[in-house]
């Protein structure tokens, strides 16, 4: 059973379109972060989120805690090819001292 | 570059073999972890590490181990491998302080086992 659900697994659309990953979960998270990763190379982190509520912003990706931090999303605006890659969430479960990964989205961003 | 360095890039070695992985965390970090990644498939936590000492486990096999050197570099030993080990291994560190566990991954070890 994986702690933290990623949907969709792949997504494959064209340059320009908008798109949204969803990070699902029971358990109630004290941060949640979001990496990507490249073929071949380490994932890279790109935000971490710890209020409830909380969006960031990171040129056209867009992040989202849920109210009850339970979930997450990431919005990219006007997707570019360079966008491509692996999608990782990752959150730390309230009380726990570790941090657990979603299986990822796979995004494929089409000339 | 984030700062985190393994060594080697690529390994391939036969089944029943021995391997050590080597990394060395950013400077200033105290921990280190070890991710498991098979083809096509998320990261899966093996172990880590915070100041020399094991601090959390998770799913790592009776043949794999690990350690944390006083310099804060870290190893990981594979034995007795077998073909299914073939994966992307990564390290990443971390300061560990507050709640944010925020990682930062070196560049992975590909190993293949034939």
């Amino acid at each position: 059973t994986q702690l933290l659900e990623q949907s969709p697994q792949f997504l494959s659309i064209q340059e320009g379109e908008n798109l949204t990953v969803y990070c699902n979960s029971s358990s109630v998270f004290s941060s949640l972060q979001w990496y990507r990763q490249e073929p071949g190379e380490g994932p890279v982190l790109l935000v971490t989120v710890v209020t409830g509520g909380e969006v960031k912003k990171l040129k056209r990706l867009t992040f989202q805690f849920g109210d009850a931090r339970k979930d997450s999303s990431l919005h990219i605006t006007a997707a570019q090819p360079g966008d491509t890659g692996l999608y990782l969430c990752a959150g730390v479960v309230r009380g726990a001292q570790k941090l657990v990964f979603g299986q990822g989205t796979r995004l494929t961003i089409n000339p | 570059d984030s700062g985190v360095t393994q060594t080697p890039k690529h390994l391939i070695t036969a089944t029943g073999q021995r391997v050590t992985l080597r990394c060395s965390p950013r400077s200033g970090d105290l921990s280190v972890y070890w991710y498991q990644q098979s083809l096509d498939q998320g990261l899966q936590f093996l172990i880590q590490y915070y100041n020399g000492e094991e601090r959390a486990k998770g799913n790592i096999l009776e043949r794999f181990s690990a350690q944390q050197f006083p310099d804060l570099h870290s190893e990981l030993n594979l034995s007795s491998l077998e073909l299914g080990d073939s994966a992307l291994y990564f390290c990443a560190s971390s300061v560990t302080s507050g709640s944010s566990y925020e990682q930062y991954f070196g560049p992975g070890t590909r190993l293949t086992v034939t």
